[in-house]
């Protein structure tokens, strides 16, 4: 079963860090793209970074770079979210999401763990 | 970055109705574009990938369409069990960018 578990999310104070870990099962790992997701309670969906199959290609979006760091353990079979510096604005549900490339065939988010929230507040 | 935005922001549909959803980027996407749905408290689930590509279990009664910069997501029957919130999702650039959602209900 392919599946995908987040973990490690909290409320922590304005300018604080934290971990975001999430577990994947039922596929070979190495062979894909991750990605973080968050969504903002009551808002869209923001995508936050990638991270490709052997870890070698990396980005983030604008409100994060520098900030965040994601990184991938694929022996564990894992990927992460450092979240450093953190602000009132990255308060959001966390999805990791398997991220698809298939070139002109598709690129795509098919599997999304249930999220991990995140809470920055004083 | 690419934007795409969404129309209309919210619909509300009889079950058994025809329902479309568009999705308009700022910049040709050739066949980019993605479409998810959410209910509430759960995760986003992929519908429709390469704008017109049926996932894998999803019912025959969602489609998409379009090339470029439009782009459309149509019901073919509104079932009740489809009252959630769409979002399309543009993939030909980084940062990935989603519309803002539409959000359906039923009559």
């Amino acid at each position: 079963q392919v599946q995908l578990v987040e973990s490690g999310g909290g409320l922590v104070k304005p300018g604080g860090s934290l971990r975001l870990s999430c577990a994947a099962s039922g596929f070979s790992f190495s062979e894909y793209y991750m990605s973080w997701i968050r969504q903002a309670p009551g808002k869209g969906l923001e995508w936050v970074s990638y991270i490709s199959g052997s870890g070698t290609t990396i980005d983030y979006a604008a409100s994060v770079k520098g900030r965040f760091t994601i990184s991938k353990d694929n022996a564990k079979n894992s990927v992460s979210l450092q979240m450093s510096s953190l602000r009132a604005e990255d308060t959001a549900l966390y999805f990791c999401v398997r991220d698809v490339r298939r070139g002109s065939s598709g690129d795509f988010f098919d599997i999304w763990g249930q999220g991990t929230m995140v809470a920055v507040s004083s | 970055d690419i934007q795409v935005t969404q129309s209309p922001s919210s619909l509300s549909a009889s079950v058994g109705d025809r329902v479309t959803i568009t999705c308009r980027a700022t910049q040709s996407i050739g066949n980019y574009l993605n479409w998810y749905q959410q209910k509430p408290g759960n995760a986003p689930n992929l519908l429709i990938y390469a704008a017109s590509t049926l996932q894998s279990g999803v019912p025959s009664r969602f489609s998409g369409s379009g090339y470029g910069t439009d782009f459309t997501l149509t019901i073919s029957s509104l079932q009740p069990d489809d009252s959630a919130t769409y979002y399309c999702q543009q993939s030909y650039r980084t940062p990935r960018t989603f519309g803002q959602g539409t959000k359906v209900e039923i009559k």
